[in-house]
C-alpha cells in the first residue's frame, strides 16, 4: 500500500505572500515506463468538490493561474502558491495514481488559510 | 459543458442498500475511465471504485469489495455504484470523477461531480 503523508495540516499565510505544501509517498510514484511522476494535486473548498489542479507533478491544468506550480519525483513533491491571493483559501489534497491494483491514495489533506 | 451529476444519496439503516448513479454530459463518455470517490464528514478523501470505458474491468477499495459493485451504461451516459451491507462508516458525499481516455489507463480525476450524500444511520 501507498502512504501518502501531508505536512503541514494546516497553514496560514499572508496575502501575497508564498505558501508551500509538501506530500511525501511511501514508495516512489515515478512510472519508469513514461518517465512520468503519477502524482497530482486538488483543491476543495467548503461545499465544493475537489478541483485538479496539478497533474503528473508539475503540469497546470487548462485554467489554473499560474501561482499555482507542481515540483518533485519518486517520493517528494511540493505544491506552491507564489503569491497568496483571498481565493485560495480551502484544503489541498495531493493524490498517487501510480500502483496496481489501484488505490488511488489522497494525502490527509492542508487547509490553508489567510494569517 | 462537461458534467457530471450524482444522484441517490439517502438515510438508509445499517446493512441496507442504495444505488448511486451518476449522469454524464458534455462529453464523449464512453472513452473514459469513470470513478467513485467518497469524502466522510471531518475526514480526506478516499477512492472507493473504478471503471473502464467499456465496463469489462472493475477495481473497488478493500474496503468495499465484496459490499458495492460499479457498472455502467454507455447508452445512457451514466455510472452506477450498487452499494450494499452499509455500515456507519460508510457515511460520506460520493463523488464521481472522470479519469483518463483514449486508451490510457493511468491518470488524474479532471472533472467531479458536485457528490451526493449518503447516512448510514438506525
Amino acid at each position: 500500500d501507498i502512504v501518502m503523508t501531508q505536512s503541514p495540516d494546516s497553514l496560514a499565510v499572508s496575502l501575497g505572500e508564498r505558501a508551500t505544501i509538501n506530500c511525501k509517498s511511501s514508495q516512489s510514484v515515478l512510472n519508469r515506463s513514461s518517465n512520468k511522476n503519477c502524482l497530482a494535486w486538488y483543491q476543495q473548498k467548503p461545499g465544493q468538490p475537489p478541483k485538479l489542479l496539478i497533474y503528473w507533478a508539475s503540469t497546470r491544468e487548462s485554467g489554473v493561474p499560474d501561482r499555482f506550480s507542481g515540483s518533485g519525483s519518486g517520493t517528494d513533491f511540493t505544491l506552491t502558491i507564489s503569491s497568496l491571493q483571498a481565493e485560495d483559501v480551502a484544503v489541498y489534497y495531493c493524490q498517487q495514481y501510480y500502483n496496481s491494483p489501484p488505490e488511488y491514495t489522497f494525502g490527509q489533506g492542508t487547509k490553508l488559510e489567510i494569517k | 459543458e462537461v458534467q457530471l451529476v450524482e444522484s441517490g444519496g439517502d438515510l438508509v439503516q445499517p446493512g441496507g442498500s442504495l444505488r448511486l448513479s451518476c449522469a454524464a454530459s458534455g462529453f464523449t463518455f464512453s472513452t473514459y475511465w469513470m470513478h467513485w470517490v467518497r469524502h466522510a464528514p471531518g475526514k480526506g478523501l478516499v477512492w472507493v471504485s473504478r471503471i473502464n470505458p467499456h465496463g469489462s474491468d472493475t477495481d473497488l477499495a478493500d474496503s468495499v469489495k465484496g459490499r458495492f459493485t460499479i457498472s455502467r451504461d454507455n447508452a445512457r451516459n451514466t455510472i452506477y455504484l450498487q452499494m450494499s451491507s452499509l455500515r456507519a462508516e460508510d457515511t460520506a458525499v460520493y463523488y464521481c470523477a472522470r479519469g483518463p481516455c483514449c486508451g490510457r489507463t493511468t491518470g488524474s480525476f479532471d472533472i467531479w461531480g458536485q457528490g451526493t450524500m449518503v447516512i448510514v444511520s438506525s
